[in-house]
Parts: C-alpha cells; sequence; structure tokens
C-alpha cells in the first residue's frame, strides 16, 4: 500500500527540541520530493519545508528558517524534521506529504503527527 | 512568503454549482501555473483534487474543475453532493521555491 506514517510528535516545552520522522512504503521514496506541511488547531494549512529527491535543494518557510532542519535517508525511506528552539506557535499537527519531482503539488499525503509547545 | 486570499465560506444546496475563488496578493504566485487544490474533510488527511490550475488526478471526481484568469484561480464543484461539505485551500508555489497555502474555505451542502 502507498502510504506515509509520520511518528515522533508529542508535548515538548518552548525552547525544547523534538525529531519527526516519517515512513514512506509502497513507492520509489528515492524518486519525489518530499515535504513537511502543518495545521495550527483550527487553523489552515501551512508550508513548513521542502527536500529535493537527492537532498539536492531543501527550502524553508521563514517562521522556521534557522530552527528548523529537514533531512531523509534514501536508504530507509524516511524523511525527517529536527526541530529545535520550539515556540508555543509551533503547535500544530505535521503532515509529512510527496511530490513528484518537477511538479509542483503534493500529491500524498500522511495523517500526521502532532506537536503541542507548552510549559 | 506570499498569501493567497479565499473566501472564509461558501455553501449551496445538493445538485448546485458552486466556485471558490483564489487570489494571489502578490504577482508572482499565481503568475506560474502551479495552482493546485486539496479537499480536507473534519479530522482527516488533506487530499489532492486539482493540480497545475486545471489537472485532475485520476480517481478525483469530473464535478470538481479548475481554472485561472489573471491572478485569481478558481475551484468550481458542480453537483454538489452532502460528501462535497469540507474545507478546501488552494496552493501554489512562489517564485522563490517556497509554496504558500490559502487561508481556507468552508463549504456548507444546505
Amino acid at each position: 500500500e502507498v502510504q506515509l506514517v509520520e511518528s515522533g510528535g508529542g508535548l515538548v516545552k518552548p525552547g525544547g527540541s523534538l525529531r519527526l520522522s516519517c515512513a514512506a512504503s509502497g513507492f520509489t521514496f528515492s524518486t519525489y520530493n518530499m515535504y513537511w506541511v502543518r495545521q495550527a488547531p483550527g487553523k489552515g494549512l501551512e508550508w513548513v519545508s521542502s527536500i529535493s529527491s537527492g537532498s539536492d535543494y531543501i527550502f524553508y518557510a521563514d517562521s522556521v528558517k534557522g530552527r528548523f532542519t529537514i533531512s531523509r535517508d534514501n536508504a530507509k525511506n524516511s524523511l525527517y524534521l529536527q526541530m529545535n528552539s520550539l515556540r508555543a506557535e509551533d503547535t500544530a499537527l505535521y503532515y509529512c506529504t510527496r511530490g513528484i519531482h518537477n511538479y509542483w503539488y503534493f500529491d500524498l499525503w500522511g495523517r500526521g503527527t502532532l506537536v503541542t509547545v507548552s510549559s | 512568503q506570499s498569501a493567497l486570499t479565499q473566501p472564509a465560506s461558501v455553501s449551496g444546496s445538493p445538485g448546485q454549482s458552486i466556485t471558490i475563488s483564489c487570489t494571489g496578493t502578490s504577482s508572482d504566485v499565481i503568475h506560474y501555473n502551479y495552482v493546485s487544490w486539496y479537499q480536507q474533510h473534519p479530522s482527516k488527511a488533506p487530499k489532492l483534487l486539482i493540480h497545475d490550475v486545471s489537472e485532475r488526478p485520476s480517481g478525483v471526481s469530473n464535478r470538481f474543475s479548475g481554472s485561472k484568469s489573471g491572478n485569481t484561480a478558481s475551484l468550481t464543484i458542480s453537483g454538489l453532493q452532502a460528501e462535497d461539505e469540507a474545507h478546501y485551500y488552494c496552493s501554489s508555489r512562489t517564485s522563490n521555491s517556497a509554496w504558500v497555502f490559502g487561508g481556507g474555505t468552508k463549504l456548507t451542502v444546505l
């Protein structure tokens, strides 16, 4: 089955760190661009970060630049998001999404993992 | 990043057609034909409906269609059904390789 499964969310204090993971299955992970998109409770979608299939191109939203790091391990079919210096406004459901190389949309989404930043 | 503006809510009766607009606030966003639309039911992950302004992935009903005029993209849903009640988001890649989403539109089927 083609799917993305996120993990690693939880409750963390402001200033803390968390590492999210996304396990891909059912498709050739190494040929797809991957993304993190988040959704604060009751709010809309917000793009967080992108990484190309070979990790050559990496981009971040201004809101997370310098604090978050996206990475991937194509041998393990996995995507990661290292989140440091977390703030209350980072509280959200974090979705792992997939994009076809040279096409600019998200064609597959995971169910998300919830990150709560609170003291 | 730039923002995309959508109406907060729209409504329609079963069988009717509705259109949701998505307006770019800076020219570089909607200039590119990279607009996509997503449907999100409560407590569910978003689902791709339309990509590249008007392309429909296989498996998506032909009741969903997309278009663009100037800096405004639109999603039209024809033959409204109760199951169409959801939130809808537009998105676009920007010229500096970021992505922006609209604020989302809640569709109510009366």
